[in-house]
């Protein structure tokens, strides 16, 4: 079964600070990766995904993640956050008809 | 567009009540999942479907069972409620494939007490 593992669940940044998410996953057949976005009271909402080709991703908002196959990584990234990107961030990779979650970066930002 | 329906937002469960939690969504989608989030422990799978009539279980079934005789309808029932399945259930629904793109209900609170 696939897993996935997320480092430095709470982050803490100022506004226009940079962040970086990292995502580590096991799998050994293909995959799809994806990052969502969970803000304070809400649902899960899809941040970006990689399917195939380009393994630079770029999604929503100003976010962006790197696939490198060779690491099994899929690390998120955004050059200047803002007050509102303040939320939890999920990585998750599917396969064997499943989708595995991480267990979520808690990220705040400050004004 | 509805997309996916969860009813109710909150509960509150004496230990041994039953209930069903309710998903509906309106994508005609034919993969259906259920998921409880828990505090650093991200979203875990409870039972999934791959089309109407058709079931089965993620890593942590115990306590759920799960029906799908429509492919709008995905409940999740609690047989006898325990303290431990205090969390948020999250339905989802997915176009291509239970593990792929996932569009999620806005939760449900549950709490056993």
């Amino acid at each position: 079964a696939q897993s996935v593992s997320q480092h430095n669940h709470h982050v803490i940044l100022s506004e226009a600070a940079s962040l970086e998410l990292g995502c580590n996953y096991s799998y050994g057949g293909t995959v799809n990766l994806f990052w969502y976005v969970q803000y304070p009271g809400q649902h899960l909402q899809l941040l970006l995904k990689y399917f195939s080709g380009d393994p630079l991703v770029k999604g929503i908002k100003g976010f962006e993640a790197e696939f490198i196959k060779s690491k099994f990584s899929f690390n998120l990234r955004k050059p200047s956050v803002q007050w509102s990107d303040t939320a939890e961030y999920f990585c998750a990779v599917n396969g064997n008809n499943r989708l595995a979650f991480g267990k979520g970066n808690q990220v705040v930002v400050i004004p | 567009n509805a997309g996916v329906t969860q009813t109710p937002k909150f509960q509150v469960l004496k230990t041994g009540q039953s209930m069903t939690l309710q998903c509906a969504q309106d994508m005609n989608h034919e993969y259906m999942s259920w998921y409880r989030q828990d505090p650093g422990m991200g979203l875990r799978l409870i039972h999934y479907s791959v089309g109407a009539g058709i079931t089965d279980q993620g890593e942590v079934p115990n306590g759920y069972n799960v029906s799908r005789s429509t492919t709008e309808d995905f409940p999740l029932r609690l047989l006898s409620a325990a303290p431990s399945q205090t969390s948020v259930y999250f339905c989802a629904s997915s176009y291509r494939g239970v593990g792929t793109e996932a569009f999620f209900g806005q939760g449900t609170r549950l709490t056993v007490v």
